[in-house]
């Protein structure tokens, strides 16, 4: 089956430092979404990427896609203490109906 | 709108009590779904429904049933709740049914569920 890694797991950074997540799959990824949530909220979508290749511009962050559809990476520029939360992938497989979130990446923001 | 509802906001049950989480949108969407999410878990799918009267399940079926009487409302009954169950449970709404993973999840506030 889909097998998709999300690291790291956990994330501690200086306020301003940059702030990178990543999604790998062992097989080809139709499209992947990105969300967040804060703590003690709900997931929040962020973007869809479909193309192969494909990067997407929202403020400080940057979302990518890769040229082989296997992996997807989310970077913040300059974090601030509003990004803190948890960063999740979702993806489903070809034809399903169920759509499977990676196991997230918090991230905590030092001031 | 008021988007995705859940209700309660909180439970608290004894081992083998049977409760019912409500959820509900009012956004016309066909595909609803139920997830749980516990730490270092991520979100794992419960079960799904594709429209009225459909349902199948996810990854973590097991001690859950869903209907789906109406377009607006997915119910998840815990039929004898176990220590297990504790989580925190996330109700989600999709416009397509068909291609999930190309439309935006609109996820309500969660149900966090303690079992003793």
């Amino acid at each position: 089956g889909q097998q998709v890694m999300q690291i790291p797991q956990y994330q501690h950074v200086q306020e301003g430092e940059d702030f990178t997540t990543y999604c790998n799959s062992s097989t080809t990824l139709s499209n992947i979404q990105w969300y967040k949530q804060r703590p003690g909220g709900h997931p929040v979508f962020l973007i869809q990427l479909v193309k192969s290749g494909e990067v997407k511009k929202q403020k400080r962050l940057t979302f990518q896609f890769g040229e082989a559809k296997k992996n997807s990476s989310l970077h913040i520029t300059a974090t601030q203490t509003t990004d803190v939360g948890t960063y999740f992938c979702a993806y489903s497989g070809a034809g399903s109906y169920q759509l499977t979130f990676g196991k997230g990446t918090k991230l905590s923001v030092i001031p | 709108n008021a988007g995705v509802t859940q209700t309660p906001k909180f439970q608290v049950l004894k081992t083998g009590q049977s409760m019912t989480l409500q959820c509900a949108q009012d956004m016309n969407h066909e595909y609803m779904s139920w997830y749980r999410q516990d730490p270092g878990m991520g979100l794992r799918l419960i079960h799904y429904s594709v429209g009225a009267g459909i349902t199948d399940q996810g990854e973590v079926p097991n001690g859950y049933n869903v209907s789906r009487s109406t377009t607006e409302d997915f119910p998840l009954r815990l039929l004898s709740a176990a220590p297990s169950q504790t989580s925190v449970y996330f109700c989600a709404s999709s416009s397509d049914r068909y291609k999930v993973s190309s439309y935006e999840q609109y996820f309500g506030p969660g149900t966090r569920l303690t079992v003793t």
